[in-house]
């Protein structure tokens, strides 16, 4: 069973610290990582995708991949109220050509921004 | 640019009834349709997949059908709810005109909340 874990929180930091998100994937061979964030009661939107090892920045948002230890991460800087939402994990399983693009998610970690 | 649509946004459906929730994407040919459901409090289960008209993998036995009559429209169905088929059901598209990592990522709908009563 290919499995994605996250912490699932609830995980509480104050405004304007830096918010850290933990995966751990359990194929070792997927290639293509993924952080969606989902309101309550909405989709999950695309924030960061990731394929190589090392730090991926995007404004506020850096992704981490080590892919030895199999561990994914997001870090929010400068967190914001309209940060609080649920951070899902995503990875695409290695199948040899056939998975089709199928992601595997993890249950997703509850952030609260407060002021 | 690429849009998705879903619907019903919201459904509450009585023990024993039908479902239909379509999906639609625009700007794009050929993709990969994908239904994912979450439960309460869950992480995205994959439902079905299609990589064309017609063809259909189911990834978990259930009480639940899926059909894509044309290139850009996905429909999930039931004939009889259960209970336990309640949740956010979620139709989602990826390119596959994009080769490599960037044709991975896969983009959601709105979401269908459906509750069975």
């Amino acid at each position: 069973q290919k499995e994605v874990e996250q912490n699932s929180g609830p995980l509480s930091v104050p405004e304007g610290a830096i918010a850290s998100l933990n995966c751990t994937y359990s194929d070792r061979g997927s290639q293509s990582f993924f952080w969606y964030r989902q309101y309550s009661g909405k989709s999950p939107e695309l924030i960061m995708s990731i394929y190589s090892n090392g730090d991926k920045e995007d404004g506020r948002f850096t992704a981490q991949l080590n892919k030895a230890s199999q561990y994914v991460s997001l870090l929010i800087r400068d967190s914001q109220p309209s940060d609080s939402a649920t951070y899902l994990c995503a990875a695409r399983p290695n199948a040899g050509g056939t998975s089709y693009g199928k992601l595997t998610f993890g249950q997703g970690t509850i952030l609260t921004v407060h002021p | 640019s690429q849009t998705i649509h879903q619907w019903p946004a919201t459904l509450v459906q009585p023990v024993g009834s039908p479902l239909s929730l379509e999906c639609t994407v625009e700007g794009t040919s050929n993709p990969n349709l994908y239904w994912y459901r979450q439960a309460a409090g869950r992480g995205l289960q994959l439902l079905f997949y299609s990589v064309g008209i017609g063809q259909i993998s189911s990834e978990v036995p259930q009480n639940l059908s899926a059909s894509r009559p044309q290139d850009r429209q996905f429909i999930l169905s039931s004939k009889k709810l259960l209970l336990s088929d309640s949740g956010f059901y979620l139709c989602a598209w990826r390119s596959r005109a994009m080769r490599g990592n960037s044709g991975n990522t896969i983009y959601f709908g709105e979401g269908s909340w459906l509750t069975v009563v």
